[in-house]
């Protein structure tokens, strides 16, 4: 079945500093590709999307290629700051009939930025 | 444009007891879907609802189940409640095409067995 590899967590980075989360998966097809933020107390928000082989998906300074010789999308923003310190996953959605409105998380990765 | 509305946003049940939790969709939205959201578990399906038809299921026992209104507001219970069924319950809908396609998660609900 799919599944999602993240990073093992947490990630305690200094603001302004350069972030990575390591995102991997393995599906059949051809799955789209989220990333979603989750601060403390607070549901699910999506972070970026991308729907196909070499799309970028960006917001907020964060970006992620869909690569799929690799089967990777990997989150990065050149300079955080505290006010992104949340939980990150990376989910994955395939498409057909067993995967009707399903998302397959990753476990998800603790960020703390310090000032 | 209102968005992912869950209700009611806690709640402390007795193990045996039964549960009900309420999600209403973005307008325009068909497609519901329901996580359970645990620190051991993660994030996991539970089932989806489109046009108040169950068109897939995690694998959850019995206890748990759905059922989605004709105005797409979905209802999820859960009967005979155990210890671990303590988690954050997610609600996402989607428009499932066009450029604006994706999952949008409501607040949660956050049901404590005790």
């Amino acid at each position: 079945g799919d599944s999602v590899t993240q990073m093992e967590g947490p990630v305690t980075l200094s603001e302004e500093a350069f972030l990575t989360i390591n995102c991997t998966y393995t599906a059949t097809g051809y799955p789209s590709l989220f990333w979603y933020v989750q601060y403390p107390g607070e549901g699910l928000q999506l972070l970026l999307k991308a729907t196909k082989a070499d799309d970028k998906g960006s917001n907020k300074g964060f970006e992620a290629t869909y690569r799929k010789e690799t089967t990777s999308f990997h989150l990065e923003k050149g300079s955080v700051q505290v006010s992104d310190s949340a939980v990150y996953f990376c989910a994955l959605r395939n498409a057909g009939g067993t995967s009707y409105g399903k998302l397959t998380f990753g476990q998800g990765t603790i960020l703390t930025v310090h000032p | 444009k209102a968005g992912v509305t869950q209700t009611p946003r806690y709640l402390i049940k007795t193990r045996g007891q039964q549960v009900t939790l309420s999600c209403s969709p973005i307008s325009g939205h068909r497609s519901v879907s329901w996580y359970q959201q645990t620190p051991g578990q993660g994030l996991q399906f539970l089932f989806e609802y489109f046009s108040e038809t169950q068109r897939n299921k995690g694998n959850f026992p019995g206890r748990f189940s759905g059922r989605q209104f004709s105005n797409s507001r979905s209802e999820m219970n859960v009967s005979t409640l155990e210890l671990g069924d303590s988690a954050l319950y997610l609600c996402a809908s989607s428009s499932l095409q066009g450029p604006n396609y994706g999952y949008t998660f409501g607040s949660g609900t956050r049901l404590t067995v005790v």
